[in-house]
């Protein structure tokens, strides 16, 4: 079946660099994202790799996919502060549906 | 671009009220759009696929009855929850799928979710 899974807590200190990992079980996905909440706010789209890629970096953010073992992380430099937010894994099977995480919170402490 | 409006943000009512929430996609067509349920702390659950013109999909164990979801346009789809029940209180999210000429492998632009208190 489709599965996501991603730790669901991470504490960091603000400019330390923040590694959230997610692992997937449909090995026919096309494309994976990561979409980041902050409290009461509907999902923003941070980014997302197709499934041919290995990397992708974009500013801050760097996004590596081990398609053998379906494994995605997204690393984030010098985090701070308002990068506290809960971070979702998602994939897109060869149809429409979108199968997301649990979310990993990301802590930063001051 | 790729904006998702959801209207209203909050709505608190009596039990057997039914409330209706609107998703428009602001700057592009969605022939699909989605409705979520989210608990709090936990993920995203998928209510049901919307489709612009025809009956909209429903994820097992989601009464159709229960929550009407109508996509009469390219770029409004709504949900009403009909006779709302406090077990119904929830953060209820929507998201638009940008039609694309070609394939669709374009990712999901989120409105930014309604919390609804039942009393």
């Amino acid at each position: 079946g489709e599965d996501v899974e991603q730790s669901l807590f991470l504490s960091v200190r603000e400019g330390d660099s923040s590694v959230i990992n997610c692992t997937y079980t449909d090995s026919s996905s096309t494309y994976l994202y990561w979409y980041k909440q902050e409290p009461g706010a509907g999902l923003q789209l941070l980014t997302y790799i197709f499934s041919n890629m290995d990397m992708k970096q974009d500013q801050r953010l760097t996004v590596l996919l081990n398609k053998k073992d379906k494994h995605l992380s997204l690393r984030i430099a010098d985090t701070q502060t308002g990068d506290s937010a809960i971070y979702f894994c998602a994939e897109r099977t060869g149809g429409f549906k979108t199968i997301f995480g649990a979310g990993t919170r990301l802590f930063v402490k001051a | 671009g790729a904006v998702v409006s959801q209207h209203p943000s909050r709505v608190i009512c009596k039990s057997g009220t039914s409330v209706k929430i609107e998703c428009r996609s602001l700057d592009f067509q969605a022939t699909t759009m989605f409705w979520y349920r989210q608990f709090p702390k936990q993920s995203l659950m998928l209510m049901a696929t919307s489709n612009e013109g025809s009956k909209a999909t429903y994820e097992q164990g989601v009464e159709k009855d229960k929550f009407l979801i109508n996509h009469a346009s390219l770029t409004l789809s709504t949900l009403t929850v009909t006779s709302a029940h406090p077990e119904d209180s929830s953060f209820y999210i929507c998201s638009a799928l940008r039609d694309r000429v070609g394939g669709n492998n374009q990712p999901q632009h989120f409105g930014d979710g309604t919390r609804l208190s039942i009393l």
